[in-house]
């Protein structure tokens, strides 16, 4: 199985800061790598797909990069809407995906 | 655009067997870009893919949970469903399913709203 490692586990930020998220797979996923974001109560949704690519609809504060086995996602100009917990997912070993652990954005 | 909502009992005993179905609106489960999947959430905790199924009815599980799990798809109803047998108070979770799109290199792109499922006597 690859394993997906998310860091850091949480973070606080304040409104208008840069975030950045990292996410580490166990071996090489090339570009199979997406992002989501989980707010409690509610499910995840997709904001970035194939480690760069932005889903429709997603806000362009929202960015992805990263290939082989580091990954980051960037949140620039963060909004109060932001927070909830972040989570990477690997398709490389398809079908039998996995997910990291998640990152907890809070809001100072 | 895809529509998923799942639907099946909130309460389970334990070593019983957990039954969720999921329906799709606005496509077909017969759509050859796309497998459908369950994927769990226990209370506090992270996500975790139990298993999906493709147009062809071909089936894939976790395996960690492989023995205890059957996912099947019923293409007159657009529907697809899960079975956990033997349930223990480990498998209470939110349990969603999703639809994992093949053409944008697999991410799970719609999600139903999510189900809580509790084992409990």
């Amino acid at each position: 199985d690859i394993q997906m490692t998310q860091s850091p586990s949480s973070l606080s930020a304040s409104v208008g800061d840069r975030v950045t998220l990292t996410c580490r797979a166990s071996q090489s996923i090339g570009r199979y790598l997406h992002w989501y974001q989980q707010k409690p109560g509610r499910a995840p949704k997709l904001l970035i797909y194939a480690a760069s690519r932005l889903q429709s609809g997603v806000s362009s504060r929202f960015s992805g990069s990263g290939s082989g086995t580091g990954f980051t996602l960037t949140i620039s100009n963060l909004q109060p809407e932001d927070f909830g917990t972040y989570y990477c997912q690997q398709s490389y070993d398809t079908p039998a995906p996995t997910f990291g652990g998640g990152t907890k954005v809070e809001i100072k | 655009q895809l529509q998923l909502e799942e639907s099946g009992p909130g309460l389970v005993k334990p070593s019983e067997t957990l039954s969720l179905t999921c329906t799709v609106s606005g496509g077909s489960i017969s759509i050859g870009t796309y497998y459908w999947g369950w994927i769990r959430q226990p209370p506090g905790k992270g996500l975790e893919w139990i298993g999906s199924t493709d147009y062809s009815g071909s089936t894939y599980y976790d395996a960690s949970l492989k023995s205890r799990v059957t996912i099947s798809g019923d293409t007159s109803k657009n529907q697809f469903s899960l079975k956990l047998r033997a349930v223990t108070a480990a498998d209470t979770a939110v349990y969603y399913c999703a639809s994992f799109n093949l053409a944008t290199s697999g991410p799970f792109d719609y999600w139903g709203q999510g189900t809580l499922v509790t084992v409990s006597s």
